[in-house]
C-alpha cells in the first residue's frame, strides 16, 4: 500500500525552528517528485515547496522562501522541511504529497495524513 | 499570473448532480489540472488529473460518480448519484515552471 506518514510537528515559539519529516512506503520513493502543503485552521490549501525525484532545484512559496528547506534522503525513503524563523503565520497542518511523475510540475496523487504546527508563546 | 478560480459553495439534493468549476486565468487555457476532495476534518483525496482534452486519469477506488471534463479555460468536476459521504471541500491545482497553484475551494452540501 502507498503511504505517507508525517511527523515532527508541534508547538514552538515564534523565531523558532522546526523539522518535519514524511515517511515514504509502497513505492520507488526516488523516482517521484514530492511537495509540502500547508493547511492554516479554517483556510484553504497552500503550495509550500517541491523537490524533484532525484533532488536538484528547489522551489518555494514566496511565503516561505529564505526560511524554509526542503529536502530528501532516497536511501531512507525520507521527505524532509526544515523550518526556521516560524512566525503566527505558520500555524498550520503541513501534509506531504506524491507527485504523478518525477517531474517537480505534475499532480499529486498521493496525501498524507498532516502535521499539526504551532507557532505561539 | 498564474491563478485558479473556484466558486465558494455548490449544493444539491442527495442522490442528484453537482457539477464543479475551475477556471485557469487568462494565458493558462491549455493548463492541466487536478482535483482533490478533502472531507470534514480529514487530510485531501486526489480524485483525477485533467487535461485540456477532456482526458482524466482517476486516483484508485475513486467511483465512477466522479468524472471529469473541460471546455476552453474551464475545467469541471461533475458528481453524479450524489452521496452523504460527498459532502467535502473541493480544491483544483495546477502547477507551472517554479510554482503550484491551488484553488481557493468549493464546499460541496448535500441537501
Amino acid at each position: 500500500e502507498v503511504q505517507l506518514l508525517e511527523s515532527g510537528g508541534g508547538l514552538v515559539q515564534p523565531g523558532g525552528s522546526l523539522r518535519l519529516s514524511c515517511a515514504a512506503s509502497g513505492f520507488t520513493f526516488s523516482s517521484y517528485g514530492m511537495t509540502w502543503v500547508r493547511q492554516a485552521p479554517g483556510k484553504g490549501l497552500e503550495w509550500v515547496s517541491v523537490i524533484g525525484g532525484g533532488g536538484g532545484t528547489t522551489y518555494y512559496a514566496d511565503s516561505v522562501k529564505g526560511r524554509f528547506t526542503i529536502s530528501r534522503d532516497n536511501s531512507k525513503n525520507t521527505l524532509y522541511l526544515q523550518m526556521n524563523s516560524l512566525r503566527a503565520e505558520d500555524t498550520a497542518v503541513y501534509y506531504c504529497a506524491k507527485h504523478m511523475s518525477g517531474s517537480r510540475w505534475d499532480a499529486f496523487d498521493i496525501w498524507g495524513q498532516g502535521t499539526m504546527v504551532t507557532v505561539s508563546s | 499570473q498564474l491563478v485558479l478560480t473556484q466558486s465558494p459553495s455548490a449544493s444539491a439534493s442527495l442522490g442528484a448532480s453537482v457539477k464543479l468549476t475551475c477556471t485557469l486565468s487568462s494565458g493558462h487555457s491549455n493548463y492541466a489540472i487536478a482535483w482533490h476532495q478533502q472531507q470534514p476534518e480529514k487530510g485531501p483525496r486526489y480524485l483525477m488529473k485533467l487535461n485540456i482534452d477532456g482526458s482524466h486519469s482517476k486516483g484508485d477506488g475513486i467511483p465512477d460518480r466522479f468524472s471529469g471534463s473541460s471546455s476552453g479555460a474551464e475545467r469541471y468536476l461533475t458528481i453524479s448519484s450524489l452521496q452523504s459521504e460527498d459532502e467535502a471541500d473541493y480544491y483544483c491545482q495546477t502547477w507551472g515552471t517554479g510554482i503550484h497553484v491551488f484553488g481557493t475551494g468549493t464546499k460541496v452540501t448535500v441537501l
